[in-house]
């Protein structure tokens, strides 16, 4: 499968953990994108990596978020000591800046 | 403001028959680029149209069209011949600047929930 992956598929924490997602982008692909659903929403942007370099994030993207891509391949997302204001779908997209993003299944988390 | 605008929360189609999803943007960019995604229940998010805005045509990618009224704003997104699969939910976008711009982030709208019966 050469689509982006992300895991886990879902993630059951209590609030005050940490959690860390995944994303495997398309191999070619040098742009990764971290984006945020909530039920009944659009997905809102999160932050954006060229390569290895963060070079846009949301305000929405608290000092508790912190997004990584290492070696311009695959990216982490961690938010720590979580709130439930934090369950959501967490997607990942990524692209080769020819404009459509490619999607992967997300992440789901869910605070208790 | 909202940069994208759907006013119908939930569609229903009779298969076979043709529907016109709405959307409306808003930007003060010229160049700017329009897309359309869907999600099905399943959640990942398949991209299905583009419209730039100094494309002249509207875009059109099988089934789907794309009915860009630059002066109105708006960006319907037309399925012809609809199909049980279609259901799904319905996403219009907006990323300002041209296609390849570092400005990567698309905004998108709140959604449209279509339902394909037989």
């Amino acid at each position: 499968d050469t689509g982006v992956s992300q895991n886990p598929r879902h993630k059951i924490t209590k609030r005050g953990q940490n959690v860390t997602f995944r994303c495997d982008p398309i191999s070619e692909h040098n742009r990764l994108y971290w984006y945020r659903q909530t039920l009944g929403q659009g997905p809102e942007f999160l932050t954006y990596f060229q390569n290895e370099a963060q070079l846009e994030k949301s305000r929405l993207l608290s000092d508790r978020f912190s997004a990584e891509r290492p070696k311009g391949s695959f990216s982490t997302l961690e938010i720590q000591r979580t709130e439930q204001g934090d369950s959501a779908m967490y997607l990942c997209a990524s692209n080769q800046a020819t404009g459509e993003l490619f999607f992967g299944e997300g992440s789901r988390l869910t605070v208790l | 403001a909202q940069k994208i605008t759907q006013t119908q929360p939930g569609m229903f189609v009779q298969e076979k028959e043709a529907v016109t999803l709405d959307c409306t943007y808003d930007t003060s960019d010229q160049s700017y680029g329009l897309f359309w995604y869907k999600q099905p229940s399943s959640g990942e998010m398949i991209f299905l149209i583009y419209q730039g805005s100094y494309d002249e045509q509207n875009a059109t990618e099988g089934r789907y069209s794309l009915n860009f009224q630059k002066a109105r704003k708006s960006a319907n997104l037309v399925i012809s011949a609809s199909q049980l699969g279609d259901s799904a939910m319905y996403f219009c976008a907006m990323r300002e600047g041209p296609r390849g711009s570092t400005l990567g982030r698309l905004y998108f709208g709140r959604g449209t929930q279509l339902t394909v019966w037989p």
